[in-house]
């Protein structure tokens, strides 16, 4: 059972332009989301976390969104830039106390100079 | 280098073999996680530590697996009588307080079960 999707196994983006990876979970139970970013041969880097009770954080070039009601979460990176090539990985811990972390498979993007 | 450390990088064994797996983490750091890859798909849970005591553990950890972090610094993970769908990217993180922005994930340990 995929309690987290990433429905897209790869997405490809001129650089400068924007990228948007998408995210759905179905345990109504997460509170807290997560996005890693993670090169060949390295283990995955941290990038932006929300928390469920905000629709919206910010760093950088990188946002995140949260639609609660829709089990949707997405990540923005704008503009994008070749160093962004990579793949990405949403995870969601549940409420509870819980220091487990589901991940989904992953997007991989290209960004193409 | 202060970083998640893994020890080593890349195994091969042949099945039914025994092997162990190390995770220095980040000194300071109270929390240390299991993880592991397969191809294809995203990291899965294994086993989490908050010093020496071993307080989560996912139903994936059958019998041939352990796991111990004597003394609440480095880990271990060992397989016993590995099997090929064994074979996978075992990944180790650690951090200080609850995910985050403080906790890092190692290079992980390539394992490949013939």
């Amino acid at each position: 059972d995929q309690q987290v999707k990433q429905n897209s196994p790869s997405l490809s983006v001129q650089e400068g332009r924007i990228s948007i990876l998408n995210c759905d979970y179905t345990n109504s139970m997460f509170d807290y989301f997560l996005w890693y970013k993670k090169y060949p041969a390295e283990g995955p880097t941290f990038l932006i976390s929300i928390s469920s009770i905000k629709d919206k954080n910010e760093d950088g070039r990188f946002t995140v969104f949260l639609n609660k009601s829709a089990k949707h979460l997405s990540l923005h990176i704008v503009p994008s830039q070749p160093g962004d090539s990579a793949v990405y990985f949403c995870a969601a811990r549940r409420a509870g106390g819980s220091e487990k972390l589901v991940f989904g498979k992953g997007t991989k993007l290209t960004v193409n100079p | 280098d202060t970083g998640v450390s893994q020890d080593p990088r890349h195994k091969i064994t042949k099945r039914g073999q025994n092997v162990t797996f190390r995770c220095d983490p980040i000194s300071e750091h109270n929390r240390l996680y299991w993880y592991r890859q397969t191809l294809g798909q995203g990291p899965e849970f294994l086993t989490y530590f908050q010093n020496e005591a071993q307080l989560e553990k996912s139903r994936l950890l059958s019998d041939r697996f352990s796991a111990e972090r004597p003394k609440g610094s480095f880990s271990t993970l060992e397989i016993q009588r590995t099997e090929q769908g064994d074979s996978a990217m075992y990944l180790c993180a650690s951090s200080l307080e609850v995910w985050g922005a403080g906790a890092f994930f190692g290079q992980g340990t390539r394992l490949t079960v013939v």
